[in-house]
């Protein structure tokens, strides 16, 4: 069964302390990887797909790596609008539109 | 586009009611996803829908639950009779089938059962 990890849990960053979340995951055969942001009381929204191994996104102060064991999103200065829930869903090759979502990393940047 | 419609946004309830939640799609996506989120338990796929027909049900926690989509834009998911353990928000999600591709979430409906 896939399983997907995000770490850490929370994290706690003053404004323009850039620092990495990280999603490890165990998917035969993977495909790509979905990066979400959700903002409390809101439904999740999507960042980034990443497709291949090496292939990186970026936006705005957001940008996200992906390897065939894990994928990493880093945050560059970040902003107290940065603020949310990041999740993260890999995919395998051929497999079908069901996604396993981690449990998130709640980022907190304080002004 | 108006993006994914949920109904209600909020529901509570006493246990042993019959609960239903709606969900219209992004027009033209032709995949429709039903989730639960709890904090223990995160984000968790229920069933999907391709074309109107459900594709994976497994998700679906017991009987208790059932899910139609009687046309493309509409979809409706029911609790009966409804536990407090079902306490959460669902979400419903859109997307163009042929995936995986992202999915457009709904603003949720958080449900409480008392």
């Amino acid at each position: 069964e896939d399983q997907v990890t995000q770490s850490p849990e929370a994290l706690r960053l003053q404004e323009g302390e850039s620092s990495s979340l990280n999603c490890s995951y165990t998917v035969s055969g993977l495909r790509g990887l979905f990066w979400y942001r959700q903002d409390p009381g809101k439904g999740p929204e999507f960042l980034f797909t990443l497709y291949s191994a090496g292939e990186e996104k970026e936006k705005e102060r957001l940008k996200a790596t992906l390897t065939k064991k894990e994928s990493f999103l880093h945050i560059t200065a970040p902003k107290p609008e940065d603020s949310a829930t990041y999740l993260c869903a890999p995919f395998a090759q051929g497999g079908s539109e069901k996604l396993v979502f981690g449990k998130g990393t709640k980022l907190t940047v304080n002004p | 586009d108006a993006g994914v419609i949920q109904s209600p946004r909020h529901e509570v309830t006493e246990m042993g009611q019959e609960v239903t939640l709606r969900c219209k799609p992004i027009s033209g996506h032709n995949s429709l996803f039903w989730y639960r989120q709890t904090m223990m338990r995160g984000l968790e796929l229920l069933i999907y829908f391709n074309n109107n027909v459900p594709i994976d049900d497994s998700g679906m926690p017991e009987d208790r639950f059932s899910a139609k989509m009687p046309n493309a834009s509409f979809s409706t998911l029911k609790i009966q009779p409804s536990e407090p353990r079902d306490s959460a928000v669902y979400f419903c999600a859109s997307s163009f089938v042929g995936g995986p591709s992202e999915q457009y979430f709904g603003p949720g409906t958080r449900l409480t059962v008392t």
